[in-house]
């Protein structure tokens, strides 16, 4: 268990609709990175943020957005789905952002699928 | 990003050492070389990260090259729950933002 919460941990819906994923960190830790996963792009890095703060961003699609809040937990919306969103996606989270010896705690991940 | 090359999949047996081995010619002098993994329906999970000297810990051992080039990892005496897809990540400052995952190898480990 590495202390990352994702929730749900599965979730069905349709094309055109919005769904919001939800990570809680790890006690202590301030800074929270966001993942996709699909069968043909493996593991891609979306968005980090640290103390509320957006940190730095990867290929994030404009239909998405995250936010941290007061309590560190963190929210992904993924809007206007498409078929293709259809992923797993990773909440990861660290003490603090920017350390090269910094050690990354993954949750279990959220599978959406997009029908 | 430095780049890096790993094989695509590896198999071993149960209990015998397994050597994964990763390249990264373009890696930065400030660069730390992370390995993580991922089990099966699984998040990733950390194993081991060096700079320049080898290091141990209770998963596993990492060596890395001398030109720091290339790198090892190293499980000792595999188990089945080691069967997993392992990623080679060369980190520096501006890397530990976001992790960039490769495809990494696929280890398979028979019983």
């Amino acid at each position: 268990d590495s202390g990352v919460t994702q929730t749900p941990k599965h979730l069905i819906t349709a094309t055109g609709q919005r769904v919001t994923l939800r990570c809680s960190p790890r006690s202590g830790d301030l800074s929270v990175y966001w993942y996709q996963q699909s069968l043909d792009q493996g593991l891609q890095f979306l968005i980090q943020y640290y103390n509320g703060e957006e940190r730095a961003k990867g290929n994030i699609l404009e239909r998405f957005s995250a936010q941290q809040f007061p309590d560190l937990h963190s929210e992904l919306n993924l809007s206007s789905l498409e078929l293709g969103d259809s992923a797993l996606y990773f909440c990861a989270s660290s003490v603090e952002p920017g350390r090269a010896t910094g050690e990354l705690f993954f949750g279990e991940g959220s599978r959406l699928t997009v029908l | 990003d430095a780049k890096t090359t790993q094989p695509n999949s590896m198999e071993s047996n149960e209990e015998e050492p397994v050597h994964l081995p990763c390249n990264h010619s373009t890696i930065s002098g400030t660069d730390y070389i992370h390995w993580y993994r991922q089990l099966p329906s699984q998040g990733p999970e950390y194993v081991i990260h060096g700079l320049t000297s080898n290091v141990n810990n209770r998963m596993a051992s990492l060596a890395i090259a001398e030109d720091r080039k290339s790198s090892t990892l190293i499980l000792h005496r595999a188990t089945l729950r080691d069967a997993a897809v392992y990623y080679c990540i060369p980190t520096g400052v501006q890397g530990a933002q976001k992790l960039v995952f490769g495809q990494g190898t696929r280890l398979t480990i028979n019983p």
